[in-house]
């Protein structure tokens, strides 16, 4: 099946810093999600994006389809921020289920 | 909008018992899934429902069953659990393809 792999896996940073998470695939895919699973274990939708950039406040994504890599920029990072953020990723060819990659965990410091 | 529920939130078993962990959804998708997710692992598909009346495999099937018992719901059903499926476990739907996937809350697993 399609390997998901993200880098770095792990981070930690000061409040207010930027940051930037990489998800890179093996194969061209047909749905890509961000998730940020916080502290409690909740996994929470951050993006749906196969293809092109996305905002959410102080949140933004970046999907690169032909050279099968996804970024998600994090700004003025807060404490709130913390957890877990994991890609997934699915090819149709490969059935109809995301597949995961393990996830950078971010802790934000005040 | 409660989306995906799962039940139950918590759960302690002895080793060889049997229990099913029900989900539901409420956003009239196709496709249920169910992950389980380990220590400083992504999470992995244990089984899938792309459609009403049909299952499949996902990446670690064994010791598990699944019944679609509707289009709403999608249960998991351990027959004789083993601590090596002591786990965190995540029910998901999607409708299409290339739709966004949504998960519940997740049902934490202990076998003992």
């Amino acid at each position: 099946g399609i390997q998901v792999e993200q880098s770095p896996p792990d981070l930690i940073l000061q409040e207010g810093a930027n940051s930037t998470l990489r998800c890179n695939f093996s194969d061209s895919v047909n749905n890509l999600q961000w998730f940020h699973q916080n502290p409690w274990g909740q996994l929470i939708n951050l993006f749906y994006i196969p293809s092109g950039t996305k905002q959410n406040g102080r949140l933004s994504a970046t999907t690169v389809a032909t050279e099968r890599y996804s970024l998600l920029y994090i700004s003025s990072s807060q404490t709130t921020d913390s957890g877990v953020y994991f890609c997934a990723v699915l090819n149709s060819n490969s059935g109809y289920a995301l597949n995961f990659g393990k996830g950078t965990s971010l802790l934000v410091t005040p | 909008n409660a989306g995906v529920t799962q039940t139950p939130k918590f759960q302690v078993l002895k080793t060889g018992q049997s229990m099913t962990l029900q989900c539901a959804q409420d956003m009239n998708h196709n496709s249920m899934y169910w992950y389980r997710q380990d220590p400083g692992m992504g999470l992995r598909l244990i089984y899938y429902s792309a459609s009403e009346g049909t299952t499949d495999k996902g990446e670690v099937p064994n010791g598990y069953n699944v019944s679609r018992l509707n289009k709403r719901e999608f249960s998991l059903r351990l027959e004789s659990a083993a601590p090596s499926q002591t786990s965190v476990y995540f029910c998901a739907s999607k409708d299409q393809v290339n739709t966004e996937a949504f998960f519940g809350q997740g049902t934490r697993l202990t076998v003992v």
